[in-house]
């Protein structure tokens, strides 16, 4: 199975800042990996699927990039509303998908 | 717009079978390019994927749960459901179903695999005498 491993699992931040996750997986995936944000109590959203691709409707202050084994998240101009647990999730794999453990985006 | 809405139990006993169900509604499940899913996610914890079904009945489970996880599918009621047998306090979760936008392989097969999108909004079940 392929393991994907984020960094850090914990990032504080403030209003404003420009963050970075990175996501790592244990074998190439190539450009196959989705990221989410869960807030608590609710059910993860989608924000990029192929890696950069931006979901609908999410604010292109978020951004993906990498491909291989090595993945980034980026959200510039952090919101209020951005301070959540953000997963990635490989599907690289032709019948099954794994997560990240999660980065906790927390106001510093 | 598509919704997922799982239901179920919220309390099953140990040894006992886990049962939920997702209905689909604002789209039909029979649609060639989704596959459909169950995620769980212990509490405080992070995501497990458990197995995906197409509408064909075709599915797919995380090998370490095999023996227990059994996916089925419904689309005259656009319903999928989960069936985890011998259920244990390790078991207890938050049970979320999602529909699986279905990547392309050679020639343009559809695999089981993909991104989420949308998920149910999760139902907790937990696992206690």
């Amino acid at each position: 199975d392929v393991q994907m491993t984020q960094s850090p699992s914990t990032l504080s931040a403030s209003v404003g800042d420009t963050v970075t996750i990175t996501c790592r997986a244990s074998q190439s995936v190539n450009s196959w990996l989705a990221w989410y944000q869960q807030k608590a109590g609710k059910a993860p959203q989608l924000l990029i699927y192929d890696a950069s691709s931006l979901q609908s409707g999410v604010p292109s202050r978020f951004s993906g990039s990498g491909s291989g084994t090595e993945f980034t998240l980026t959200i510039r101009s952090l919101q209020p509303d951005d301070f959540a647990t953000y997963y990635c999730q490989q599907y690289n794999s032709y019948s099954s998908y794994s997560f990240g453990q999660g980065t906790k985006l927390e106001i510093k | 717009q598509l919704q997922l809405q799982e239901s179920g139990p919220g309390l099953v006993k140990p040894s006992e079978t886990l049962s939920l169900t997702c209905t689909v509604s604002g789209g039909s499940i029979n649609r060639n390019s989704y596959y459909w899913g169950w995620i769980r996610q212990p509490p405080g914890k992070g995501l497990e994927w458990l197995g995906n079904i197409y509408h064909s009945g075709t599915t797919y489970y995380k090998s370490s749960l095999e023996s227990r996880v059994t996916i089925s599918i419904d689309t005259s009621n656009n319903q999928f459901s989960l069936r985890l047998t011998s259920v244990t306090a390790a078991d207890t979760a938050v049970y979320f179903c999602a529909r699986v936008i279905a990547r392309r392989g050679i020639r343009g097969v559809i695999l089981a695999s993909g991104w989420l999108d949308p998920w149910g909004q999760g139902t907790l079940v937990t696992v206690s005498s």
